[in-house]
């Protein structure tokens, strides 16, 4: 059974603190491990894919790194607008995508 | 949201009551699933589908139906309705493997 376990449930930071959010995952034949971010009242936005274990991707202040057990979801100078719940998932064989709990992040200004 | 449709956006229903929620994308995706979101307890799976005519149970199908008659189109149905299916659902939609899966703006649904 596929499953997704996201740490810490919530995390609060000062503007300019950097930080992660942490992914732990199990999945039989990994298609692909998704980070999203998700606002109040809205869909979840696309953000990264992961696809193995060594692989990084960037964009603006975060930045996604995977092995073969975790992904870390690491936040640079946050700005208050980075404030949202982010969500991790993995695609394995079954090709359905299995979610986590989402750590809702706050970045005070 | 790449094309992904949810409607309606909000709707109250009576216990006992039936009705079908719409997801409907036009970029021709492989794949399209029905989530449910409650406080606390993240996105769930309810069903899936990764072509027409296939679909799937996920971890929270019980209460619901689906079909997958055309591409376009991946319909959830509450037969009826209980106070415990009161939540927001998402529709989302994507190739297969590992490419990105989109989601819609949601549905927000309550049982009274």
């Amino acid at each position: 059974e596929d499953q997704v376990t996201q740490s810490p449930e919530a995390l609060r930071l000062q503007e300019g603190e950097s930080s992660s959010l942490n992914c732990s995952y199990t999945v039989s034949g990994l298609r692909g491990l998704f980070w999203y971010r998700q606002d109040p009242g809205k869909g979840p936005e696309f953000l990264f894919t992961l696809y193995s274990a060594g692989e990084e991707k960037e964009k603006e202040r975060l930045k996604a790194t995977l092995t073969k057990k975790e992904s870390f979801l690491h936040i640079t100078a946050p700005k208050p607008e980075d404030s949202a719940t982010y969500l991790c998932a993995v695609r394995g064989g079954a090709q359905k995508l299995v979610f986590g709990q989402g750590t809702r992040l706050t970045i005070n200004p | 949201n790449a094309g992904v449709t949810q409607t309606p956006k909000f709707q109250v229903l009576k216990t006992g009551q039936s009705m079908t929620l719409q997801c409907a994308q036009d970029m021709n995706h492989e794949y399209m699933s029905w989530y449910r979101q409650d406080p606390g307890m993240g996105l769930r799976l309810i069903h899936y589908s990764v072509g027409a005519g296939i679909t799937d149970q996920g971890e929270v199908p019980n209460g619901y139906n689906v079909s997958r008659s055309t591409t376009e189109d991946f319909p959830l149905r509450l037969l009826s309705a209980a106070p415990s299916q009161t939540s927001v659902y998402f529709c989302a939609a994507g190739g297969g493997g590992g490419n990105t899966i989109y989601f819609g703006e949601g549905s927000w649904l309550t049982v009274v």
